[in-house]
């Protein structure tokens, strides 16, 4: 079936990396997402990557996408407190998106 | 440019009422989705809508219903409402209907029923 698994808590000091990990099961999704989530907002796009790639970086973030394994990863460079949020994989396998239950990442100082 | 617009954005109602949520899409966007985002779940897909038809539903009783218009903006209508509806109702525009299309999500509708 379809599915999409995230760890619900991460907690990291200011200034290091934040790593948030994903598994997901449908191999037909053209593009995996990680979307952000504030506190009583809506979800903001952070960044995708195409089914065919290995990673991407785009400023502070990585992502990096293991075909085989199902297993998607998000880097955070220099964790800033801004960065406090959900954090969701989503996976599209057909005509709608699939998203995990969220990584809440809790910064500390 | 505008994103995507919801309203109301919050709304309390009682048991058995109904209710009708609004989105308009980014201009230019032909489809538009909507999800129910329960407390501390991910998003859930209700209803997927293009060029005014249903293009896609999820596993939602018949009492969800939604409708697209001629300007693309679309309602979201939940009858009977049963205490377990209340969350956030997310609408996301895209350009097309293509898997490959991102899809840009609206700040949400929160909707408590007492």
């Amino acid at each position: 079936g379809e599915d999409v698994e995230q760890s619900l808590f991460l907690s990291v000091r200011e200034g290091d990396s934040s790593v948030i990990n994903c598994t997901y099961t449908d191999s037909s999704s053209t593009y995996l997402y990680w979307y952000k989530q504030e506190p009583g907002a809506g979800l903001q796009l952070l960044t995708y990557i195409f089914s065919n790639m290995d990673m991407k970086q785009d400023q502070r973030l990585t992502v990096l996408l293991n075909k085989k394994d199902k297993h998607l990863s998000l880097r955070i460079a220099d964790t800033q407190t801004g960065d406090s949020a959900i954090y969701f994989c989503a996976e599209i396998p057909g005509d709608k998106i699939i998203f995990g239950k969220g990584t809440r990442l809790h910064i500390l100082p | 440019d505008a994103g995507v617009t919801q309203s109301p954005t919050h709304l309390i109602k009682t048991r058995g009422q109904h209710v009708t949520l609004r989105c308009s899409p980014i201009s230019g966007h032909k489809s538009v989705s909507w999800y129910q985002q329960v407390l501390g779940q991910g998003p859930q897909f209700i209803f997927q809508y293009y060029e005014k038809e249903e293009r896609g539903r999820g596993n939602f009783p018949d009492r969800f219903s939604a409708r697209q218009f001629p300007n693309y903006s679309s309602e979201l209508n939940v009858n009977a409402l049963l205490l377990g509806d209340s969350a956030l109702y997310l609408c996301a525009s895209s350009r097309d209907i293509h898997s490959t299309d991102t899809q840009y999500f609206g700040p949400g509708t929160r909707l408590t029923v007492l």
